[in-house]
């Protein structure tokens, strides 16, 4: 079976500072891999996607960035944290030769920068 | 675009009680539905999905919904509510991209159940 894993699951960080977000699935292979982030009270915004190694994209401009060195390897980074990137981390993962069906979520990093 | 209204952020109910969570849709085309349940700090998980089959969807945990494609709803419904149905619900259409996945959410129900 499928699973997925995030870590970390809780962080602090000063503004400022760097961060590294990691998500790997293990059980499929050439999954389609997002980061979404959820803010306080709000719904679900797409970040990154990435169809394959190597290939991100960005939905949205920002402070972060995207990487997948490996096929079922999904990390989140940024050099310099700032308040607005507070807030709830999810990876998820649908298999790429499936279409119009559900993505599969990890457990999340909560992050608060202060 | 396709797009999704969750017209309540909030619900209240008593435990025992029908669960009703409304959900509208935009779309071009015939659409894949699905709802997600999220408690604290967790992540999310899938409750039911529709993908163009019988209108009436059942999930897990007794929830359904029905696809209504006159009035573009897909609300989501439970008999009876137990307190552990306490917790965040995201109405979510998904969209194809170039043979690129991606899913849009609403902005959540937040539902409470009172003993």
């Amino acid at each position: 079976s499928q699973t997925i894993h995030q870590w970390p699951a809780t962080l602090v960080q000063p503004v400022g500072s760097p961060l590294s977000l990691e998500c790997t699935v293990e059980g499929t292979s050439n999954p389609n891999l997002y980061w979404y982030r959820q803010a306080a009270g709000r719904g679900l915004q797409l970040l990154f996607y990435s169809v394959g190694i190597g290939q991100i994209s960005s939905e949205v401009p920002q402070n972060l960035s995207a990487s997948r060195p490996q096929d079922r390897q999904f990390i989140l980074s940024s050099k310099k944290l700032l308040l607005s990137d507070s807030g709830f981390y999810l990876c998820a993962w649908v298999p790429t030769f499936r279409t119009y069906n559900e993505q599969f979520f990890g457990p999340g990093t909560r992050l608060t920068v202060l | 675009a396709q797009s999704v209204t969750q017209l309540d952020s909030h619900v209240s109910v008593s435990e025992g009680t029908p669960v009703l969570l409304r959900c509208n849709y935009s779309s071009s085309y015939s659409p894949s539905l699905f709802w997600y349940v999220q408690h604290p700090n967790k992540g999310l998980q899938l409750l039911l999905k529709y993908t163009s089959a019988a209108t009436l969807v059942k999930g897990i945990n007794g929830f359904e919904a029905e696809f209504k494609k006159s009035e573009t709803s897909f609300h989501l419904t439970k008999p009876s509510a137990h307190m552990s149905d306490a917790a965040e619900y995201f109405c979510v259409v998904s969209e194809m991209n170039t043979g690129f996945q991606k899913l849009v959410f609403g902005t959540g129900t937040r539902l409470l159940v009172s003993p």
